[in-house]
């Protein structure tokens, strides 16, 4: 079993520029979490689906955060325009149902320059 | 309003030596309390839980008693190996699933040969 499946593992870009992360949520589960997490804050969930449906953004900071499911095996987080307050460890996760235990990717590291 | 508090890091130990990461927390009615681990370069994994008051979780040595008379999941291992260093998260949750689960901080722990 691969787990989930996050790309980039690292992310170097200028302020202003689009950010897109990639997710892979093991095979079979219903349920999709992005999650960030940054020293000051901790791990914050930033949104969560359900059957590929968006069940609860409303941890998105700001209308430049957004994010899609356009099937059962993936998904992407995108930011646009970028800042350097972005910069966090920003983390995926998938559970077989809502209420199961949840599995998490490796992270991707943003940094925003 | 649900929260997490979990001892400052990092911590580090040697060889063989007693554990202890403090956890408190602050929840409306009875939540399930989870520890969490992250090695280096990986994601989040659940390491033990406990569900209702005076259960204790516990998984590879580690053990923590739900305590709700002071709100606390403190966790422990009498011996700490040098494969145990990682980042600890402390989290509760009113459910299973990563839609509800509140993390601590996280602590981080060296162990030392």
């Amino acid at each position: 079993d691969a787990g989930v499946i996050q790309s980039p593992r690292h992310e170097v870009t200028e302020m202003g520029q689009e950010v897109t992360l990639r997710c892979k949520p093991i095979s079979g589960h219903n349920s999709l979490f992005w999650y960030r997490q940054t020293m000051m804050r901790g791990l914050e969930l930033l949104i969560y689906f359900n059957n590929n449906v968006p069940i609860d953004d409303s941890g998105m900071p700001e209308d430049r955060f957004s994010a899609k499911m356009p099937n059962a095996s993936f998904s992407t987080l995108k930011i646009q325009p970028s800042e350097p307050r972005d910069s966090a460890v920003y983390f995926c996760a998938s559970s077989l149902l809502r209420d199961s235990e949840a599995f998490f990717g490796q992270g991707t590291r943003l940094t925003v320059v | 309003g649900n929260s997490v508090t979990q001892m400052e890091g990092p911590v580090t130990l040697s060889e063989e030596a007693f554990l202890t990461i403090n956890c408190t927390y602050t929840a409306t009615g009875y939540p399930s309390l989870f520890w969490y681990v992250q090695y280096p370069g990986e994601g989040l994994q659940l390491l033990l839980k406990a569900t209702k008051a005076d259960d204790k979780g516990s998984n590879k040595g580690f053990e923590a008693t739900y305590r709700k008379e002071t709100t606390s999941f403190h966790l422990e291992k009498g011996s700490v190996q040098v494969s145990d260093s990682a980042v600890y998260f402390c989290a509760l949750s009113r459910g299973a699933g990563a839609n509800n689960l509140f993390f601590g901080t996280g602590t981080r722990l060296t162990v030392i040969p």
